[in-house]
């Protein structure tokens, strides 16, 4: 799998504000994931992004890929408390067996 | 549907001792099957995935084992853990290579050595 670094490790933000969370690879990638884990939870599948300048929207979640295939970015307007979890972005080519996780990002929403 | 099963959800055993941790899934077949170790606070680690039965690739040399008797049962095991082997392990599922392939976790063990 390539490499995808992921940033921030730690996000804190009040509640109603907005948080993104990158992804970044020096590589083209085929495809990039996202996953949400909920504390003392495992990894949920939240979308997939295969288009280069794709942008897909879960209500306040939207989702970008960008031209060039190299980064892509989670952003969430007006976050709730529920929001709380670590956002983990993957790279899983359709011919390649192993994904490629990225470190997380941990968002923290102060009520 | 599918589901993937995980058993124990939390473990707790001494420095030595032995590891069977079990995962199934139920509801597709030929799955990819996976085990991730994540550490208090950190990312996910790939120790060992699956593309079928009796085929094993790990990822991490380490004192861990995994082992895939039937098509969709995928094992980790252990003779001896050490006090690094605590840790939150994860069984995972994926469609066969070529298709949409987003990963399906299981519940989780959370293992403690001490």
């Amino acid at each position: 799998g390539q490499q995808v670094m992921q940033i921030p490790q730690y996000q804190h933000v009040q509640e109603g504000e907005d948080f993104t969370t990158y992804c970044n690879s020096s590589t083209t990638l085929s495809n990039i994931q996202w996953y949400k884990q909920r504390p003392g939870g495992h990894p949920v599948f939240l979308i997939q992004l295969v288009k280069s300048g794709e942008v897909k929207k879960q209500k306040r979640l939207t989702f970008q890929f960008g031209e060039a295939k190299k980064n892509s970015s989670l952003h969430i307007t007006a976050t709730q408390t529920t929001d709380v979890g670590t956002y983990f972005c993957a790279e899983a080519s359709g011919g390649s067996y192993i994904p490629t996780f990225g470190r997380g990002t941990s968002l923290i929403v102060h009520p | 549907s599918q589901t993937i099963h995980q058993w124990p959800a939390t473990l707790v055993q001494p420095v030595g001792s032995p590891l069977s941790l079990e995962c199934t899934v139920e509801g597709t077949s030929n799955p990819n099957l996976y085990w991730y170790r994540q550490a208090a606070g950190r990312g996910l680690q790939l120790l060992f995935y699956s593309v079928g039965i009796g085929q094993i690739s790990s990822e991490v040399p380490q004192n861990l084992s995994a082992s895939r008797p039937q098509d969709r049962q995928f094992i980790l095991s252990s003779k001896k853990l050490l006090l690094s082997d605590s840790g939150f392990y994860l069984c995972a599922w994926s469609r066969p290579a070529g298709y949409y392939n987003e990963q399906f976790f299981g519940p989780g063990t959370r293992l403690t050595v001490l």
